[in-house]
């Protein structure tokens, strides 16, 4: 069973920030929190990851809380093309293949 | 440069044939996965190559799957005596090295199996 939980679909309006939240109460201390999406017919698309601290990368930003239970993806200025579900995974860095997919949030951008 | 690419894009086949479906990884990149996604679903683990060898191949569902990459490059991936639970998008990944820290997994666009 997947070990995070998302809320099923979310709206955004475009060029507005897009708030993605995931809880993740049961992360044991050397797991990292990873983020991928999936638009609609392709391959899921690596997003960021992280750890403890927050991360910053030309995709998005992520927040973890101090306790690590939860974390929050933002898309800072969200455009149509960032339709799409975005997962949120919990796993053990070098033991990636081991991530446990859930059902992610499908987020839509609204013009 | 070329990513992960997969063939077929669909295929179509009738319950109890075989069917292979293609993965040609980014080019040195060592690790290769299998995924199975159905409708609605998250994908779903099957096997993970780490050069020739089947390093973890503890999300096949039964001994129908099988999976060879006998060069460390290009890997199949063959079903038995498909049946119609098997539908779903086949979706292959590689990455540089998944040992010590974390490598990012290239997804490629999919294989749609549908077994009639």
């Amino acid at each position: 069973d997947a070990k995070t939980t998302q809320p099923p679909s979310m709206d955004c309006a475009e060029g507005r920030a897009a708030n993605l939240p995931c809880n993740h109460s049961t992360i044991s201390g050397n797991e990292y929190v990873y983020w991928y999406r999936q638009i609609h017919s392709q391959g899921p698309q690596y997003i960021i990851h992280g750890l403890k601290n927050n991360e910053t990368n030309e995709m998005a930003s992520l927040i973890i809380t101090e306790d690590r239970k939860s974390s929050t993806l933002i898309l800072p200025h969200a455009t149509l093309r960032d339709t799409a579900v975005y997962y949120c995974i919990v796993g053990r860095a070098g033991n990636n293949r081991k991530l446990i997919w859930g059902l992610g949030t499908s987020l839509a951008v609204n013009p | 440069g070329a990513g992960v690419s997969q063939t077929p894009s669909n295929k179509v086949t009738e319950k109890g044939k075989y069917v292979e479906l293609r993965c040609d990884p980014i080019s040195g990149h060592t690790a290769l996965y299998w995924y199975r996604q159905s409708l609605g679903q998250g994908p779903e683990f099957l096997i993970y190559f780490q050069g020739t060898g089947a390093a973890d191949d503890s999300g096949l569902p039964n001994d129908r799957f099988f999976a060879v990459r006998p060069e460390g490059s290009v890997s199949t991936l063959k079903i038995q005596r498909t049946e119609r639970g098997d539908s779903a998008v086949y979706l292959c990944a590689s990455s540089l090295n998944p040992s010590g820290g974390y490598n990012e997994q290239f997804f490629g666009p999919g294989t749609r199996l549908t077994v009639l």
